[in-house]
């Protein structure tokens, strides 16, 4: 059964920087690109960016809204990934989801139950 | 960026009644292999999105053949053919053929 769990969320202060993971299971990590999206409170959902796999050259992949803040890596060891975001703002109050990114058939296949981020002095 | 608009935003259905909603995108999401790049999402209250449609109107494994999707080019719609009360939850419709992603707004389907 494929499984994703988040965490690392939490309340943060503005100018702070959090780290989030996503630990995957039951599937070949190494074969999927994988995204993070987020939904703001009572909102819609956002998509933040995209990690591809090792044929793809690990590119990425970051929404305007967040670029030049926040970072996507993956540890395939681990089978984890990972969202490093620096430089909060209020605004980027959410939860934030992985997901896995199905490429031949271009849709998320699978989505983790998130982890709520509260970005508040 | 692609903005994509749906309509309505605030759909009430009674059990057993079809429901319609409607997605339309700033540019074409057909692309010259045939495909249109847009997915539907379902995220009911307190869970995870989950596909519903993909490439416009493939529906993905597991879903009930009550949902369909069709459309090409800029319009797009997602259709219930008879509502179930496990049905509700806010609808998503999302593009995919280029970066960013972008969703919908989404519509919020409930039961009368």
């Amino acid at each position: 059964e494929v499984q994703l769990v988040e965490s690392g969320g939490g309340l943060v202060q503005p100018g702070g920087s959090l780290r989030l993971s996503c630990a995957a299971s039951g599937f070949t990590f190494s074969d999927y690109y994988m995204d993070w999206v987020r939904q703001a409170p009572g909102k819609g959902l956002e998509w933040v960016g995209r990690i591809r796999n090792k044929a793809s050259s690990y590119t990425t992949e970051y929404a305007a809204s967040v670029g030049g803040r926040f970072t996507i890596s993956r540890d395939e060891s681990r089978k984890s990934l990972y969202l490093q975001m620096n430089s909060l703002k209020t605004e980027d109050t959410a939860v934030y989801y992985c997901a896995r990114w199905r490429t031949t058939l271009d849709y998320f296949d699978n989505w983790g139950r998130g982890t709520l981020v509260t970005v508040s002095s | 960026d692609i903005v994509m608009t749906q309509s309505p935003l605030s759909l009430p259905v009674s059990p057993g009644e079809p429901a319609s909603i409607s997605c339309r995108s700033s540019q074409s999401l057909l692309q010259s292999n045939g495909n249109n790049y847009l997915g539907w999402y379902l995220q009911k209250p307190g869970q995870s999105p989950q596909v519903l449609i993909y490439l416009g109107s493939t529906r993905a494994s597991g879903v009930p053949d009550r949902f369909s999707g069709s459309g090409s080019g800029t319009d797009f719609t997602l259709k219930i053919s008879r509502v179930e009360a496990e049905d509700v939850g806010v609808y998503y419709c999302m593009q995919v053929l280029q970066s960013p992603r972008t969703f919908g707004q989404g519509t919020k389907v409930e039961i009368k």
